[in-house]
């Protein structure tokens, strides 16, 4: 089964660090570009981040561009987002999700993972 | 940067149709896909590539594409039911700032 299981969400402080990941089973990461798409609670879907499936490329959305690092270790098949320098309006569900194409898809996402939330609070 | 425009609410009665705009410069041009997403849940791909739907969507899901100068493309849910009760949401890439862009989204309510 395909499957994206999300962690290492939690609470952190302004200007503080965390890492998320996603743990994909049933495909492998060097098939597909891989994304991170977050939700405030209550609001719409933003689309933060995106990776090569060769880890040779990678994409931010302006609001995050310079903070956060999207990254995979192809070994443990699991994505990552690193979060530096966090502030309160990171605060979001944070989930990701494999496009439905292979290779530098530019199509929907078909597979997301159950998300995990991350809370920028002092 | 792109913008993505989608009503805040749509009402419909239980075996009515329902219509969800999706607004954007041109957006007859890109490519459109639709999520559901119910509350607690992640969501879910309902109709991709305009009008094509992924396995286990009912036909009841499709979408529409008015051209490459359109300025709106719908998303319309036929016979409703209480379960399609959700907000849902467009999105499309943006090939001028590599971005992928998400409509506000449409809360859809069943009478």
């Amino acid at each position: 089964e395909v499957q994206l299981v999300e962690s290492g969400g939690g609470s952190v402080q302004p200007g503080g660090s965390l890492r998320v990941s996603c743990a994909a089973s049933g495909f492998s990461l060097n098939d597909f570009w891989m994304h991170w798409i977050r939700q405030v609670p209550g609001k719409g879907l933003e689309w933060v981040s995106r990776i090569a499936n060769d880890g040779s490329a990678s994409r931010y959305a302006d609001s995050v561009k310079g903070r956060f690092t999207i990254s995979r270790d192809t070994a443990k098949n699991t994505l990552y987002l690193q979060m530096n320098n966090v502030r309160a309006d990171d605060t979001a569900v944070y989930y990701c999700a494999r496009p439905y194409c292979p290779g530098d898809c530019l199509g929907a996402f078909d597979i997301w993972g159950q998300g995990t939330m991350v809370t920028v609070s002092s | 940067s792109y913008v993505v425009t989608q009503p805040p609410s749509v009402s419909v009665a239980p075996g009515q149709t329902a219509s969800i705009a999706c607004g954007g410069n041109n957006i007859g041009s890109k490519s459109v896909h639709w999520y559901q997403q119910k509350p607690g849940q992640a969501p879910v791909l309902v109709v991709y590539d305009d009008s094509d739907r992924p396995s286990g969507i009912p036909e009841r899901f499709s979408g529409s594409n008015f051209g490459n100068t359109a300025t709106v493309t719908t998303l319309t849910i036929s016979r409703v039911e209480a379960g399609d009760e959700a907000d849902y949401y467009c999105q499309v890439w943006d090939g001028n700032s590599d971005q992928f862009v998400f409509g506000s989204g449409t809360k859809v309510t069943v009478l």
